[in-house]
């Protein structure tokens, strides 16, 4: 399997632009999760999605963000208008909960955002 | 690639001795406990897992500790090496709670 897989792994755009992320997650798992990570906040989870519902998105830092995945094999997230305080290395992970199992995410190598 | 976190905490262990990254987390009703390893530019990766009915489990050359009392976890990395140098993130099943993690910084 190659893993998750998102793209671009770099994006520089200006202020007021629309960025869009996009994430292909490992087939077969039902759980993606949208992460940002900066130097002064670390890794926060944004949103996660359960059988392609959002389950969660109280980390999703105001309307500007947002996030779909109309099937079970991909995944966006939008920013529309970016900010300068945007730029962070955006991570998205898959897994496939089992009970009484290894519950671990696996990451994507992650996209570099630089709004300038 | 990515330098993560300046202001991380930041353990500097000699080459070949015991390294001990510490977690603590806030719901007593966590059940399930996950430590991570991330390396410069690559996200996330697992390293080893527990059950809240443990207190301590062993991988290869790591050991995780769990203290429900306090709420604190431990990773210990046996002989430290080179390849160790990461952030450690420790992450609670149900809170996905990751936080800014620790970096490890392996001295020669």
């Amino acid at each position: 399997d190659a893993g998750v897989i998102q793209s671009p792994r770099h994006e520089v755009t200006e202020m007021g632009q629309e960025v869009t992320l996009r994430c292909k997650p490992i087939s077969g798992h039902n759980s993606l999760f949208w992460y940002r990570q900066t130097m002064m906040r670390g890794l926060e989870l944004l949103i996660y999605f359960n059988n392609n519902v959002p389950i969660d998105d109280s980390g999703m830092p105001e309307d500007r963000f947002s996030a779909k995945m109309p099937n079970a094999s991909f995944s966006t997230l939008k920013i529309q208008p970016s900010e300068p305080r945007d730029s962070a290395v955006y991570f998205c992970a898959s897994s496939l909960p089992r009970a009484g199992g290894r519950n671990e995410q696996f990451f994507g190598p992650g996209t570099r955002l630089t709004v300038l | 690639g990515e330098s993560v976190g300046l202001h991380l905490p930041t353990l500097s262990v000699q080459e070949g001795d015991n390294s001990i990254i510490n977690c603590a987390y806030s719901n007593s009703a966590s059940d399930y406990f996950i430590w991570y390893k991330q390396e410069s530019g690559k996200g996330p990766q697992f390293i080893i897992d527990i059950r809240s009915n443990m207190d301590k489990r062993q991988g290869q050359r790591v050991t995780v500790l769990l203290n429900k009392t306090v709420k604190h976890l431990s990773l210990q990395i046996a002989a430290t090496q080179p390849g160790d140098s990461a952030v450690y993130f420790c992450a609670e099943k149900y809170e996905i709670i990751f936080g800014k993690g620790t970096r490890l910084h392996i001295l020669p």
